[in-house]
């Protein structure tokens, strides 16, 4: 059974650093595309960053050179080291497997139940 | 960067009604398409993905269309537990991967 549990989420001040957590079992972190997705309150979603199989990464424009993902393979953990935090940051934070069909990944087809992270300014 | 956007952004419907959600992307994304169904305090759940492949274990009411530019989630009729937001999601070749607004399904 897939399971994905997200940890890490708290109240900080804007300009600290928090580092989220997404426990995985029923699969490996290091076979699959993961992503993070995050939610705004009262909003839409919006996908953050993606670590590939081989490890490349990718990250949205409003979060690159401060929000950086990684995973232990060994642990079967994603992370998300989140720095020089903003009160726009303020969100869930899911972890999101992505599926794979037809030759393309993108989109997410396992997800956590999410970790809220408040910046306050 | 490739913007979705759904219509409508509220839809007040009843049990046992038909139901559609449009989502109209800013360029073409061929078939590279998926839809979400999310209740209030939930996870996201994939319901449709490359605009048509329903998802195992998500009812057949549920359909999707389109390719393109532009794309159709259909609800045949719906029922009780489909009140809730229905995202829209490109994941076409390019970076970043973009959502729509969402559609919130409600009782009339």
């Amino acid at each position: 059974e897939v399971q994905m549990v997200e940890t890490g989420g708290a109240l900080v001040q804007s300009g600290g650093s928090l580092r989220l957590s997404c426990e995985v079992s029923g699969f490996s972190v290091s076979n699959n595309y993961m992503s993070w997705v995050r939610q705004a309150p009262g909003k839409g979603l919006e996908w953050v960053s993606v670590i590939h199989s081989g490890g490349t990464t990718n990250y949205a424009g409003s979060v690159k050179g401060r929000l950086t993902i990684s995973r232990d393979n060994l642990k079967n953990i994603l992370y998300l080291q989140m720095n020089s935090l903003r009160a726009e940051d303020t969100a869930v934070y899911y972890c999101a497997r992505e599926g794979y069909s037809y030759g393309l990944t993108g989109f997410f087809d396992s997800w956590g139940q999410g970790t809220l992270v408040t910046v306050s300014s | 960067d490739i913007q979705l956007t759904q219509s409508p952004s509220t839809l007040s419907a009843s049990v046992g009604d038909r139901v559609t959600i449009t989502c109209r992307a800013s360029q073409t994304i061929s078939s590279w398409l998926a839809w979400y169904q999310q209740k209030p305090g939930r996870a996201p759940k994939l319901l449709i993905y490359k605009a048509s492949i329903l998802e195992s274990g998500v009812p057949s009411r549920f359909s999707g269309s389109g390719s393109g530019a532009e794309f159709t989630l259909t609800i045949s009729s719906l029922q009780p537990d489909d009140f809730a937001t229905y995202h829209c999601q490109q994941y076409d070749t390019s970076f970043p991967r973009t959502f729509g607004q969402g559609t919130k399904v409600e009782n009339k």
